[in-house]
């Protein structure tokens, strides 16, 4: 079947490290992505990594895949108080059309 | 690059009524998605065009809501009638081709009463 779970919430102090971690239930998909949703606003694409790859950095995120467990995590280094919004983690499969299945979302609060 | 345009932000509507919202993707995007947000959930698909054409619509009450993207660019979500239960934030997106990252729009957050 086609899930994607993850945790509801997470508070981490600002200037400490955030992961979120994500687990997904079909082998076959080809995108793994990271959104970011702040009160209000639509969700803004972060960062994504192909299924074929174990790893991506950019500037303070870092993208874990692991495809033996189906579990991808979501690494905020310096986290900051504009960092607090809900984290929605999706994965592309490749079935008629290349569906998105979306997570239900992780709320972050980063405390002062 | 400007991005996903929608209107409105807000509409407040009774049941039973009708509502339009309307999408412009990002220019040369080739595939445009409609979702559904309740609160509290991820965006769950309603539909997705590539160019005018339909590519899933499994998830869309057919009986109530309607979908177009006749020139294959701007498109129209229509709720005739609506349901309380059809509150929530509908999310346009588009993609330059299938299976491509999507980028979002602001939303339209609907309020039945």
């Amino acid at each position: 079947g086609e899930d994607v779970e993850q945790s509801l919430f997470l508070s981490v102090r600002e200037g400490d490290s955030s992961v979120i971690n994500c687990t997904y239930t079909d082998s076959s998909s080809t995108y793994l992505y990271w959104y970011k949703q702040e009160p209000g606003a639509g969700l803004q694409l972060l960062t994504y990594i192909f299924s074929n790859m174990d790893m991506k950095q950019d500037q303070r995120l870092t993208v874990l895949l692991n495809k033996k467990d189906k579990h991808l995590s979501l690494r905020i280094a310096d986290t900051q108080t504009g960092d607090s919004a809900i984290y929605f983690c999706a994965e592309s499969l490749r079935t008629g059309g290349f569906k998105t299945i979306f997570g239900a979302g992780t709320r972050l609060f980063v405390k002062a | 690059e400007a991005g996903v345009a929608q209107s409105p932000r807000y509409k407040i509507i009774e049941k039973r009524q009708s509502v339009a919202f309307w999408c412009n993707p990002i220019s040369g995007h080739a595939t445009l998605y409609w979702y559904q947000q309740i609160l509290g959930q991820g965006p769950k698909l309603l539909i997705q065009f590539q160019n005018n054409g339909v590519v899933d619509d499994s998830q869309l009450p057919k009986d109530r809501f309607s979908a177009e993207r006749l020139k294959g660019v701007d498109s129209t979500l229509k709720i005739q009638p609506a349901k309380l239960e059809d509150s929530a934030v509908y999310l346009c997106a588009s993609s330059l081709d299938l299976g491509d990252p999507q980028h979002f729009g602001d939303g339209t957050r609907l309020s039945i009463l």
